[in-house]
Formats: structure tokens, sequence, C-alpha cells
């Protein structure tokens, strides 16, 4: 059985650097293949993917937010961490992470987390 | 202003059929990537309902099905229930951003 479940702040000010945690088990990431995703979702808005990494610590982030995000994987402890420098209030959204399903025409988000609802406020 | 354009809200009554439109581009869906159909209920994380265009995950009742044509895809809901009453979002990849992409969601309001 997959699971994700996401971890960290619920509350940081702005400028601040937020650090997301996701822990997963059911899989690993040191299987060929797998990869995991970030996704947020402001609140009543839609969903945007953030950034993604793969078993071979390959990395894509979203292009307008690249300069700002890094992903990382700890296999020992089956984690995956989202860094995301200079926090705005915009950035209030409930973050989710998700394993990712490799398809030959581009895959989907086959397991989510339940995400975890980060606010940016001073 | 999201790069798949779905209709803001659809809406139909128990035992009804609806569709709900997902419009891509030349450097998505109509690059023939594959478009997946996520059914989010209030309160609750996305879930994968439709994948590569066509298929079902297990444990999808077969009311739900997509279909996929030129640069746009569309997920059909037949014999509505109250239960199917959520946010649905369809998602692919763009090669001109090099990003995965997500629709803007349309919300499914069962009268």
């Amino acid at each position: 059985q997959i699971t994700l479940k996401e971890s960290g702040p619920t509350l940081v000010k702005p400028t601040q650097t937020l650090t997301l945690t996701c822990s997963f088990s059911g899989f690993s990431l040191t299987t060929p293949g797998v990869r995991v995703g970030w996704i947020r979702q402001p609140p009543g808005k839609a969903l945007e993917w953030l950034a993604l990494i793969i078993w071979d610590d390959d990395k894509r982030y979203s292009p307008s937010l690249k300069s700002r995000l890094t992903i990382t994987k700890d296999t020992s402890k089956n984690q995956v961490v989202l860094t995301m420098t200079n926090m705005d209030p915009v950035d209030t959204a409930t973050y989710y992470c998700a394993q990712y399903s490799a398809m030959e025409g581009g895959g989907n988000f086959a397991y989510w987390g339940q995400g975890t609802l980060v606010t940016v406020s001073s | 202003q999201s790069v798949l354009t779905q209709p803001p809200s659809v809406s139909g009554a128990p035992g009804q059929r609806v569709t709900i439109s997902c419009t891509g581009s030349s450097s998505s869906i109509g690059a023939g990537y594959d478009v997946h159909w996520y059914q989010q209920l209030p309160g609750a994380a996305p879930k994968l309902i439709i994948y590569g265009n066509i298929n079902r995950p297990s444990g999808v009742p077969d009311r739900f099905s997509g279909s996929k044509s030129g640069t746009s895809a569309s997920l059909a809901i037949t014999g509505l229930q109250i239960e199917d009453e959520a946010d649905y979002y369809c998602q692919s990849f763009d090669t001109d951003l090099s990003a995965w992409v997500f629709g803007g969601g349309t919300k499914l309001t069962v009268l």
C-alpha cells in the first residue's frame, strides 16, 4: 500500500524559507523509474506543479518558480524535502506531495498525500 | 491563467450525463502528450480517476470515461450521483514549458 504524508510549518513569515517534508511508504526512491513530485493549491484555486525528483537524483522544476525551489531526497528515511525561499503571501496554499507514474505519453500523479496548508503572513 | 482550459462549472441532475472539456495547445495535448483526470472532493486531496486519456484505475466506476482528440480532451460522467459533486482537473505535459500542467478545474454540481 502506497502512502505519502506531508509535514512542515503551518505558518511562515514573508521572506522566510519554507521547508516541507514528504514521508512515504510502499515504494522506494532507489527503484528505477520511481519519481515523487510536489504540487500546490492556493485556497479556492487550481493545482500547480512545483517540482519533481527522480530515482537517479535528476530533478525538474516549474520554470516560473525554479529560482526559489530545491527538491532533495533521503532514501534511507524514505523522504523527499522541498524548500522554497523568499516566501510571500501569494504562496499561501495547500502543498501536496505525490508519487508520479511515468507513461510513454507523459505521466500522472497516481498517489497523493493529504496535503498541508501553509499560510504566509507576518 | 492555466495552460489547460476547462469550463469553471458544469451541472446535471442525478442520472444524467455530463462532459467536461480540457483544451490545450500544440505544445501540450496536441503534441501527443496524454491527458489525465483527477477528482477532488471537498476538503480532500485530488484522486486520479482517468490516466492515459482513457484508462480507469482500479476501483473507479465505469461511469467515468475519458477521450482525447487533437488539442482537446474530455471527461464524461454518466448516471450522475450526488457523490460525484466535486472539482475535476485535467493534467498533461507542456513541452515548451518543460512542465507538468493542470487545468483550471471544473466544479461539478449535481442538482
